[in-house]
C-alpha cells in the first residue's frame, strides 16, 4: 500500500540537542508538508515543499529547517529544542497544493 | 482571516445514536472543505472533500454535507469504532493554498 512513513515514532532529546525527524512516502506526491500539532490542538503548518521549492511559513521559528534530497524523502531539523517544541510532529503529503493531503502516523518529540 | 470553528467540542454518544458535527468557516473563496479522522497519537486520516454548496459524500456511517457557511459530518449509528477526534480544514483559493484548521470535534461512543 502507498503510504506515508514517519521515523522514529518517538523521540527523546535534550534540551539544546538537535534533533532529525525524518519522512519518507511511496505515493510520489509532489508536495510534503510539515506540521507541529500540540495536545488538544489544530496542526500547525511549519513549511512544505512543492518538489524542490521550499515555501516557509511566517511564523515558523528559525530554530526548524527542513530539507528535501528527493521526491521521497523530507527531514526535520530542530537545531536547539526548546521545552516548548515538545509536540507531534506530522508529515503530510499531496499531488499539489490544491489536493487532499495524506498524513503520516506522526513522531512524538519529548524534550528533558 | 480565514477562520474555522468546530462544535461541539466534545460529543459523546451512545452505540447507534445518530448525531452530526459543525463546522462553520469564513474563507474569502472556498477551494476545498476537508473532514479527517484523528485517532488519539496519530495522524489524521483523510475522509472527505468538498468543493461546492449542496455537495455530499458518504463513507459507511459517514455523510458530509456543504453549504455556503458551513459543513455538517453526521454520524448514523455510531458504533465504538468511531471513537475519534474529527478535524475540518479549509483551503482558500489563490494565495499559499495552506489548510486551515479547526480545533476538532472529540467524538465518543459507548458501547
Amino acid at each position: 500500500d502507498a503510504m506515508v512513513i514517519q521515523n522514529p515514532r518517538y523521540q527523546v532529546t535534550q534540551f539544546g540537542k538537535p534533533v532529525t525527524l525524518s519522512c519518507s512516502q511511496t505515493l510520489n506526491h509532489n508536495v510534503m508538508y510539515w506540521y507541529q500539532q500540540k495536545s488538544s490542538q489544530a496542526p500547525k503548518l511549519l513549511f512544505h515543499y512543492y518538489d524542490k521549492d521550499f515555501n516557509n511559513e511566517a511564523d515558523t521559528p528559525d530554530n526548524f529547517q527542513s530539507r528535501r534530497p528527493n521526491t521521497s524523502f523530507c527531514f526535520l531539523d530542530i537545531r536547539s529544542p526548546g521545552l516548548g517544541d515538545a509536540a507531534m510532529y506530522l508529515c503530510a503529503t499531496s499531488r499539489a497544493r490544491i489536493y487532499e493531503q495524506y498524513f503520516g502516523p506522526g513522531t512524538r518529540l519529548t524534550v528533558t | 482571516e480565514d477562520q474555522v470553528t468546530q462544535s461541539p467540542e466534545a460529543l459523546r454518544l451512545q452505540e447507534g445514536e445518530s448525531s452530526s458535527l459543525n463546522c462553520s468557516y469564513t474563507v474569502s473563496g472556498l477551494r476545498g472543505l476537508f473532514w479527517y479522522r484523528q485517532d488519539p497519537g496519530k495522524g489524521p486520516e483523510f475522509l472527505f472533500t468538498l468543493y461546492s454548496a449542496g455537495e455530499e459524500k458518504e463513507k459507511e456511517r459517514l455523510k458530509a454535507t456543504l453549504t455556503k457557511k458551513e459543513s455538517f459530518l453526521h454520524i448514523t449509528a455510531p458504533k465504538p469504532e468511531d471513537s475519534a477526534t474529527y478535524l475540518c480544514a479549509v483551503q482558500a483559493k489563490g494565495g499559499s493554498e495552506k489548510l486551515v484548521f479547526g480545533k476538532g470535534t472529540k467524538l465518543t461512543v459507548n458501547p
